[in-house]
């Protein structure tokens, strides 16, 4: 059984470049969460999709980001242009509903590096 | 907004030592809460979680954690731990009833075991 699935697993890229992180929910899951973990502000909520709508964006940090869920089995996370303080690890997660008791069950993330 | 304080940075325990990890959030109405775990080069999986009835929730891998409203707190605990146990460890808050399923995590607490 599959569990959420995001590629590519390492970018390492430079200042200025555009980065597309993807991810693919678990089949059946109906909220998508994009999360984003560093060192200074740990695990914080990006953006999320219920049934490929964006329910809450609060948390993009400006606009060098946006994320689009074309279709309820893959989303995709861009930054145009990339800086270093992009550098983080960005988390996929899916929740099979779209209740706040629901698990979210997170993929293995993408390790992102911008020099 | 939800805030989360996980005031244990570092832990470590020799084995067979009893655990017990602090979470405190600060939101006044009702809550649903969450233990992540994060084993290393693994991605974040549910422990246990508390949305309703019993305050003393049992997860997996013989943790345990107890809701307690009066002080804000759902402190994760084992009674005896194992080398196994090393990760790294996030307790998470969502605000119930208000529709919205963005997790505030905590800063995380890592655990280390000697064995």
């Amino acid at each position: 059984d599959a569990g959420v699935i995001q590629s590519p697993r390492h970018e390492v890229t430079e200042m200025g470049q555009e980065v597309t992180l993807r991810c693919k929910p678990i089949s059946g899951h109906n909220s998508l969460f994009w999360y984003r973990q560093t060192m200074m502000r740990g695990l914080e909520l990006l953006i999320y999709f219920n049934n490929n709508v964006p329910i809450d964006d609060s948390g993009m940090p400006e606009d060098r980001f946006s994320a689009k869920m074309p279709n309820a089995s893959f989303s995709t996370l861009k930054i145009q242009p990339s800086e270093p303080r992009d550098s983080a690890v960005y988390f996929c997660a899916s929740s099979p509903g779209t209740r706040q008791s629901d698990t979210q069950y997170f993929g293995p993330g993408t390790r992102l590096t911008v020099l | 907004a939800q805030s989360v304080s996980q005031h244990n940075h570092h832990v470590i325990l020799s084995e067979a030592a009893s655990l017990e990890l602090g979470c405190n959030y600060s939101y006044g109405g009702t809550v649903n809460l969450f233990w992540y775990v994060q084993y290393p080069g693994q991605h974040l999986q549910l422990l246990l979680k508390y949305f309703s009835g019993d305050p003393l929730v049992k997860g997996i891998k013989g943790f345990e954690a107890e809701f307690i409203k009066s002080k804000f707190s759902f402190n994760l605990r084992k009674p005896s731990v194992q080398w196994s146990d090393t990760a790294e460890y996030f307790c998470a808050v969502n605000a119930a009833n208000t529709g919205f399923q963005k997790l505030v995590f905590g800063t995380g607490t890592r655990l280390l075991v000697s064995p």
